[in-house]
């Protein structure tokens, strides 16, 4: 495998469920983040982790909880869904990240197309 | 707080036309730039980024952009359209400190034979 892996592609799952979604970065990279991305809304940024360590919660309901158990994998936990919450989540990688004076280009997965009964 | 900015939701072209996807930015210091591509069914792919070198960066599949601080403006085009350039396309902004994008809501283009 090579570059960024999601899994499952998709999932559909009722509003008692408790599910998983999972990224793996093959790239050697130390950042990794979560995004969603809903019909019709620009793509929002969930979470950030670099080096292991959550650097970013952009106010996101606690029904979504993330875990960073190694700079390669990261996961997204759901329990309680709303039907709101149907969307693609895009899971991506970079170098680290920060900037300064050169850009860490982040890679993204091909997503996971989330349902919400 | 930097945003950016997709004039047209939708965008469409003949086979061989030119190629014109804007996209305004509002940062209050200069930013860097981005242009991503989702084809159905993937994930974002890098066209090209402006880090503060040329104003007019040149990116993949024919694709360029020109930073235009005058004006905010990052417009993404291509001489000539090809019907494998049907996608989404992103413009996004970070700033210099951390690697935090912020999206517009993207430009769905069509290209007909």
């Amino acid at each position: 495998e090579t570059g960024v892996t999601q899994t499952p592609r998709h999932l559909v799952m009722g509003m008692t469920n408790k599910k998983s979604l999972k990224c793996e970065q093959h790239l050697g990279h130390n950042a990794m983040y979560w995004y969603k991305q809903s019909a019709k809304k620009p793509l929002e940024l969930m979470f950030v982790y670099n080096f292991k360590e959550q650097t970013e919660n952009n106010s996101v309901p606690s029904r979504f909880s993330p875990e960073c158990p190694n700079s390669s994998h990261l996961f997204l936990h759901l329990h309680t869904l709303q039907p709101e919450d149907s969307a693609l989540y895009l899971c991506a990688s970079s170098q680290d990240r920060l900037a300064g004076d050169h850009y860490n280009e982040q890679f993204f997965g091909p997503g996971t197309r989330l349902t919400v009964l | 707080a930097q945003s950016v900015t997709q004039l047209g939701s939708h965008v469409s072209v003949s086979e061989g036309a030119l190629v014109l996807l804007r996209c305004n930015y509002s940062s209050s210091v200069p930013p860097y730039l981005f242009w991503y591509v989702q084809y159905p069914n993937q994930g974002l792919q890098l066209l090209l980024k402006y880090t503060s070198a040329a104003t007019l960066v040149k990116g993949i599949n024919g694709f360029e952009a020109e930073f235009k601080k005058s004006e905010t403006s990052f417009h993404l085009t291509k001489p000539s359209a090809h019907m494998s350039d049907a996608a989404e396309y992103f413009c996004a902004v970070s700033d210099r400190d951390n690697n935090d994008m912020r999206f517009g809501a993207g430009t769905r283009l069509t290209v007909k034979p």
